[in-house]
């Protein structure tokens, strides 16, 4: 039973252009979150996620930043243009339900560094 | 006011101590209360449910008080693997799903 996997791990960019982050949850998830978290820093949230839904995205740069979470495949979340300061780890995380009891499993998170 | 707020520390302490961290909400509608452990650079991983009976596993005590709104986790014999950052995460109900709110965290050093 394989746990939240993110790829790619490590994602080098230059200012200017898109990154693409891909989570997939654990088997039988259907809630997905997103986390940003800046060196020395705490985790942010930026979205939540259901298939083909947001259920808040509370916590996105109104610019830029983008999330989706198909039918079918992972959830992206796409950042155009970017800049040094998206340099950051990113974390996913899911879980089974909306709703009682149910915590979250994270994934290794993507390493964004934009040069 | 954050909706979750935690000492950031660092909470420096000898192997062999008793180390306790709180936790305070703002939402009293919250539902669920939990402690993640962080290791430097690495993903937070679940270390315990806290239910308002309070809950104990080996070393780690966690206890809920709705009341005045806060959690603990409280770390008896401190070993230096323990050196870490401590997450208090609160989930709330948003549009039928589940709010995970994170601490901004607080880092434990254990020293020999």
């Amino acid at each position: 039973n394989a746990g939240v996997m993110q790829n790619p791990r490590h994602l080098v960019r230059r200012r200017g252009q898109e990154a693409r982050l891909r989570c997939s949850p654990m088997k039988g998830h259907s809630h997905v979150y997103w986390y940003r978290q800046l060196p020395e820093e705490g985790l942010k949230f930026m979205v939540y996620l259901q298939k083909e839904n947001i259920i808040d995205e509370s916590g996105m740069p109104k610019e830029r930043f983008s999330a989706e979470f198909p039918k079918e495949g992972p959830s992206i979340l796409r950042i155009q243009q970017v800049v040094r300061g998206d340099s950051a780890a990113y974390f996913c995380a899911s879980s089974p339900q909306g709703g009682g009891n149910t915590e979250a499993f994270f994934g290794q998170g993507t390493r964004l560094t934009v040069v | 006011r954050k909706e979750v707020e935690q000492d950031p520390g660092p909470f420096n302490v000898p192997e062999g101590a008793t180390v306790a961290f709180n936790c305070t909400y703002s939402n009293s509608a919250s539902q669920s209360f939990f402690w993640y452990r962080q290791d430097c650079r690495k993903e937070p991983k679940l270390l315990m449910s806290v239910y308002s009976s309070g809950n104990e596993d080996g070393r780690f005590t966690a206890q809920l008080n709705r009341a005045s709104q806060y959690i603990s986790l409280l770390i008896r014999d401190s070993k230096l693997s323990d050196s870490a950052t401590y997450l208090c995460v609160v989930t709330s109900l948003v549009n039928a799903g589940n709010m995970l709110t994170f601490g901004g965290g607080t880092r434990l050093m254990v020293k020999p």
